[in-house]
């Protein structure tokens, strides 16, 4: 089993439909949420990052965190053609080197259909 | 100011051949990462360099993998013997600080697409 689960996809909507993007872990330790956006060949970037549990907002991007459930979720809306790439969660906890060593989900394609 | 760059974008090789693959991090970027990225899959962590220190290669998949930034700047990526199992896109990443406990932001070059026929 995977330290982090999240579903491929794809996931297809209409243009301005609210998107939900998921993903549960397993480990205890991780202490930073984040998710990253990839299109297509290129790398990924960082959207949106989280600390612990509660809510982040930004734009028409909001992430949740609940720990106690081991799940976090972002959410879209009015979702744009121009949002259409692949999302992909991404965990990270203390090393024993002193750094945060990030551990990422598969990546859900999104698609938005004007 | 310029991001993360990687030669070659493109890369085939015929399997036994090796490789080497380049990484020029944002300047002043203390912390490097290598990760490999399957087809379909999200990047999975290869080494990580603090300066020119390399402090964790426990993603590493075999010994035929090594990594090196020795002015603690560029950093490059080799696979010997390649096998077909190594075709992925090479991914690295550069952050400014290091060893601070606190997520700092990774900046993403566009990666190397290697292909082993």
């Amino acid at each position: 089993q995977k330290e982090v689960e999240q579903d491929p996809g794809p996931l297809s909507v209409p243009e301005g439909a609210i998107v939900s993007l998921n993903c549960t872990y397993s480990n205890s330790a991780f202490q930073y949420f984040m998710w990253y956006r990839q299109y297509s060949r290129k790398g990924p970037e960082l959207l949106m990052y989280t600390y612990s549990s509660g809510n982040k907002e930004d734009g028409r991007f909001t992430a949740q965190v609940d720990k106690s459930s081991k799940y976090i979720s972002l959410f879209i809306r009015d979702s744009q053609p121009s949002d259409s790439a692949t999302y992909l969660c991404a965990m990270s906890a203390q090393n024993s080197g002193g750094y945060q060593k990030v551990t990422f989900g598969t990546g859900t394609k999104l698609q938005v259909i004007p | 100011g310029a991001g993360v760059s990687q030669s070659p974008r493109y890369k085939v090789a015929k399997r036994g051949q090796d490789v080497a693959l380049r990484c020029d991090p944002i300047s002043g970027h203390v912390s490097l990462f290598w990760y490999q990225q399957a087809l379909g899959q999200g990047p999975e962590f290869l080494t990580y360099f603090q300066n020119e220190a390399q402090l964790d290669k426990s993603g590493l998949p075999s010994d035929r993998f090594f990594a090196e930034r020795p002015e603690g700047s560029v950093s490059t990526l080799k696979i010997q013997r390649t096998q077909q199992e190594d075709s992925a896109v090479y991914l690295c990443a550069s952050s400014h600080l290091a060893g601070t406990g606190v997520q700092e932001t990774q900046y993403f070059g566009p990666g190397t697409r290697l292909l082993v026929l």
